[in-house]
């Protein structure tokens, strides 16, 4: 079936350093990608999207970059502060002309101080 | 803007009993809410999508007689747990689809809706 999948399930990361979490998705139909962030005990929090047809968009501090080829996607997110500790999520979506949305499996980001 | 809340969001309930977990979109319409369920240290799983006016569209695997879906407005869909048991324990959160259609797919999640079961 369709999935999207992680490479790392927990980072961790020195306070400032920059972050990079990857997300390997399987249906090459798919056309809209977004990742989420969620702290314990909360929602999703929208972070950053991208359409299939771009491959680099840049929001505050997080940049998101998807390879089609490959089918992956990446968030990056500069000098990386104590309050992005929490895990991220990548989902897609599109591949059946519905917004239903399927998440990947999660990244744990620990930021050390 | 575009503010999804639900409640309530902590419940605990014996087991077989029913539990009702509303989800409102506060400041938007919503013709379609998504609900999700996500277990602990796991992903979120789509259970089923819930659209206004008709019948919800239920994800492969998930019994439609035990999670009853109700979108009785542009504003409100209700998930209720029937006949409860300690394995239905789990964090459940709902979406919302702007009418509009928003910033694209986007949908707007709630803050989670925490069930132990007993």
């Amino acid at each position: 079936g369709e999935s999207v999948g992680l490479h790392l399930p927990t980072l961790s990361v020195q306070e400032g350093d920059n972050s990079i979490i990857n997300c390997a998705y399987s249906n090459s139909a798919s056309d809209y990608f977004i990742w989420y962030k969620q702290e314990s005990g909360k929602g999703p929090q929208f972070i950053i999207d991208i359409r299939s047809n771009m491959d680099k968009r840049q929001g505050q501090r997080v940049t998101v970059l998807l390879n089609k080829t490959v089918k992956h996607l990446s968030l990056q997110i500069a000098a990386t502060q104590p309050g992005d500790s929490a895990v991220y999520f990548c989902a897609e979506s599109g591949a059946d002309s519905s917004y239903k949305l399927i998440f990947g499996s999660g990244t744990r980001l620990l930021v050390r101080p | 803007g575009a503010v999804v809340s639900q409640h309530p969001s902590r419940v605990i309930c014996k087991s077989g009993t029913s539990v009702k977990i509303e989800c409102r979109s506060l400041d938007f319409q919503a013709t379609t809410m998504f609900w999700y369920r996500q277990f602990p240290k796991q992903s979120l799983m789509l259970m089923a999508t819930s659209n206004e006016g008709s019948k919800a569209t239920y994800e492969q695997g998930v019994e439609k007689d035990k999670f009853l879906i109700n979108h009785a407005s542009l504003t409100l869909s209700t998930l209720t747990v029937t006949s409860a048991h300690p394995e239905d324990s789990s964090f459940y959160i709902c979406s919302a689809l702007p009418l509009s259609g928003g910033a694209g797919n986007e949908q707007f999640f709630g803050p989670g809706t925490r069930l132990t079961v007993l």
